[in-house]
């Protein structure tokens, strides 16, 4: 069990630029979260999946944003003609479906996108 | 609404107790955890309460008041590795989410 991996760890892009991140949860894992989190403050929930279904997006998320998880594995996070406020620290999260499934979640490093 | 309130900060001398308090609001809450988050770190899992009590695990514990909407964090014999933020975190019966306060920021002293 190596953890949750995350990649790119950083990204540099031009605003207005697609941008994609990859999310590698623990194996065994059937949820997986994305999460924003920006300097000072706590993550941000951004969706939801359970196996391969996505189950809940943040209705603070436009429509830029996009997640898949298609085969019920890895997922990845697609920020479409990105903004300078979506500068932040995306970071992906993985837990198992037992008791306590929901609140004991596995973070991965994160990926730090920079839009400039 | 759902949301959580935590000190934005709290100093504490190595080797000290402190405890860290959130609040929240009830409609809908079912438990509370909480993450402690190194600087250039991810969050890691510490503890959850569902029912009201302490829940100890070594120097750390966790406490849910729920007649109270509260819960605190109590670390013990403070180290200077214990130096990161600390987030408070809900569920919801709603939804699947994770409510996550602002984080409290410890600074230990020598």
């Amino acid at each position: 069990d190596t953890g949750v991996s995350q990649n790119p760890r950083h990204k540099i892009t031009k605003r207005g630029q697609n941008v994609t991140f990859r999310c590698d949860p623990i194996s065994e894992h059937n949820r997986l979260y994305w999460y924003r989190q920006t300097l000072g403050q706590g993550p941000e929930f951004l969706t939801y999946f359970q196996n391969e279904a996505q189950l809940e997006k943040s209705r603070l998320l436009s429509d830029r944003f996009s997640a898949e998880r298609p085969k019920g594995s890895f997922s990845t996070l697609e920020i479409q003609r990105t903004e300078q406020g979506d500068s932040a620290m995306y970071l992906c999260a993985s837990s198992d479906t037992g008791t306590g499934g929901l609140n004991e979640q596995y973070f991965g490093p994160g990926t730090r996108l920079t839009v400039t | 609404g759902q949301s959580l309130e935590q000190p934005s900060e709290v100093t504490a001398v190595e080797g000290a107790i402190v405890q860290i308090n959130c609040t929240y609001q009830t409609s809908g809450f079912y438990g509370l955890s909480w993450y402690q988050q190194h600087d250039g770190g991810a969050p890691t899992f510490l503890s959850y309460n569902a029912l009201d009590g302490l829940e100890e695990t070594g120097r750390f514990s966790s406490f849910l008041s729920r007649s109270d909407s509260y819960g605190y964090l109590l670390l013990q014999e403070l180290q200077m590795k214990d130096s990161a933020s600390y987030f408070c975190a809900a569920d919801f019966i709603s939804n699947y989410q994770l409510i996550w306060g602002a984080g409290t920021k410890l600074i230990i002293k020598p």
